[in-house]
């Protein structure tokens, strides 16, 4: 979920779990979202994205869920690794016009081996 | 393909000074849009360039100003920095704009 204030939400998983990250979005016209991920000292990373006339798209241990009724927006990693823990951002944004995305605050996932 | 870079990585400045941020963006990428990211206000989009005219630009001071060259290398500068400046500054790059954008690893700026 998103944060407030200094604090990021924070889901903390044993290595080999499944990892479940939400994000809340705000334009109900945002047609398209993207997720990232950043590992300290490191630029966000494309990890994958859904456009909104799908409500599922998996990639390589990732699957993105989107529920566009209540504006919500999932990450699963499946087999959760000490290598994933980073924060993750989704963003959103409106196809079809400048590329403008607006991101989450992000959430830190610490994964314990 | 080489990813997109920014230099330098890390920089110290004093109030009231000036400072200039350079992104080489991914081969063939035209767009280039630079982000602030703080730990209190997240990622905040600074501006977008795409074939060297600035196309979006967000809600930041005039202080805050960038360009972009003939071959999409794109600098940022900020004028009469302050305490509050100091943060993260990335650069990220795509096609056109209208595509998944790709970050660098941003510069860290320090202001004393």
């Amino acid at each position: 979920g998103e944060s407030v204030g200094l604090h990021l939400p924070t889901l903390s998983v044993q290595e080999g779990d499944n990892s479940i990250i939400n994000c809340a979005y705000s334009n109900s016209a945002s047609d398209y979202f993207i997720w990232y991920k950043q590992e300290s000292g490191k630029g966000p990373q494309f990890i994958i994205d859904i456009r909104s006339n799908m409500d599922k798209r998996q990639g390589q241990r990732v699957t993105v869920l989107l529920n566009k009724t209540v504006k919500h927006l999932s990450l699963q990693i499946a087999a959760t690794q000490p290598g994933d823990s980073a924060v993750y951002f989704c963003a959103e944004n409106i196809s079809g016009g400048s590329y403008i995305p607006t991101f989450g605050r992000g959430t830190s996932l610490i994964v314990h081996p | 393909k080489a990813g997109v870079t920014q230099t330098p990585r890390y920089l110290i400045k004093t109030r009231g000074q000036q400072v200039t941020l350079s992104c080489s963006p991914i081969s063939g990428h035209r767009s280039v849009s630079w982000y602030q990211q703080t730990p209190g206000q997240g990622l905040q989009f600074l501006f977008e360039y795409f074939s060297e005219t600035q196309r979006n630009k967000g809600n930041f001071p005039g202080r805050f100003s960038g360009r972009q060259f003939s071959n999409s290398r794109s600098e940022m500068n900020v004028s009469t920095l302050e305490l509050g400046d100091s943060a993260l500054y990335l650069c990220a790059s795509s096609l056109d704009g209208r595509e998944t954008q790709y970050f660098g690893p941003g510069t860290r700026l320090l202001v004393l």
